[in-house]
């Protein structure tokens, strides 16, 4: 079954630990991308990767980082973690070459940060 | 930054009624597309109309786009209590699959028995 994962889907962490949330497809899409959500605010892109080892800032990159060595895994890190990152987090793909453009989202992982 | 605005926030129905929601965005776009969210839960895919189409259809779902206004609408006809869910119109524009989409806020229905 063609699917995005996410875990952990919920995490409680304190202020300042390092935590990382993974993501990984099985559509071999060159495209991904972390978005977080807030009430009021929407989806807010948070960085995205074109391909392996290519990644660039969204709107609201600040506090986070990500990677993308594998084609099917891009994980978000938070290296010190603040209450305002408290958040609903989801992961994305699409393909490219199908030329259909239509992003496949995670279930989403729902942290407090506290 | 936010691109598409969903118009209205909330939305409430009885099953069988029709549901409209607004999308009005201020760019230029290769595409727009749907998207449904039941609650706390990842988004779905609906539909994508491409800058050159003024009207699609898919099931129960009807897209139009207005590129002169700027805006697109969602029709969902005879809906059912399984549509209540956020909706978030997207745009797209960029002319290569590797651009990234914006999404407005949503509009949330809520479609009683």
């Amino acid at each position: 079954e063609a699917q995005v994962t996410q875990n952990p889907r919920y995490l409680i962490t304190v202020t300042g630990k390092k935590l990382t949330v993974t993501c990984s497809q099985n559509m071999n899409h060159e495209y991904m991308s972390w978005y977080r959500q807030d009430p009021g605010l929407g989806l807010r892109q948070i960085y995205y990767s074109m391909n392996v080892e290519v990644t660039d800032k969204g709107d609201v990159p600040e506090g986070y980082k990500v990677s993308r060595k594998e084609k099917r895994n891009f994980p978000l890190i938070l290296e010190s973690p603040s209450p305002n990152q408290t958040s609903l987090y989801f992961c994305a793909s699409k393909g490219i070459r199908t030329r259909h453009y239509e992003q496949y989202f995670g279930p989403g992982t729902r942290l407090t940060v506290t | 930054s936010q691109q598409g605005e969903e118009d209205p926030q909330a939305l409430s129905i009885q099953e069988g009624e029709n549901a409209t929601m607004n999308c009005s965005y201020k760019t230029s776009i290769n595409n727009l597309q749907w998207y449904r969210q039941n609650s706390g839960r990842g988004l779905v895919h609906l539909i994508l109309i491409r800058s050159n189409e003024r009207e699609k259809h898919s099931g129960r779902l009807r897209v139009t786009l207005d590129t002169s206004k700027k805006s697109s609408s969602l029709l969902i006809t005879a809906s059912r209590a399984a549509d209540t869910a956020s909706y978030f119109c997207a745009t797209d524009g960029g002319n290569s699959g590797y651009s990234t989409l914006t999404f407005g806020k949503g509009t949330m229905l809520l479609v009683s028995p």
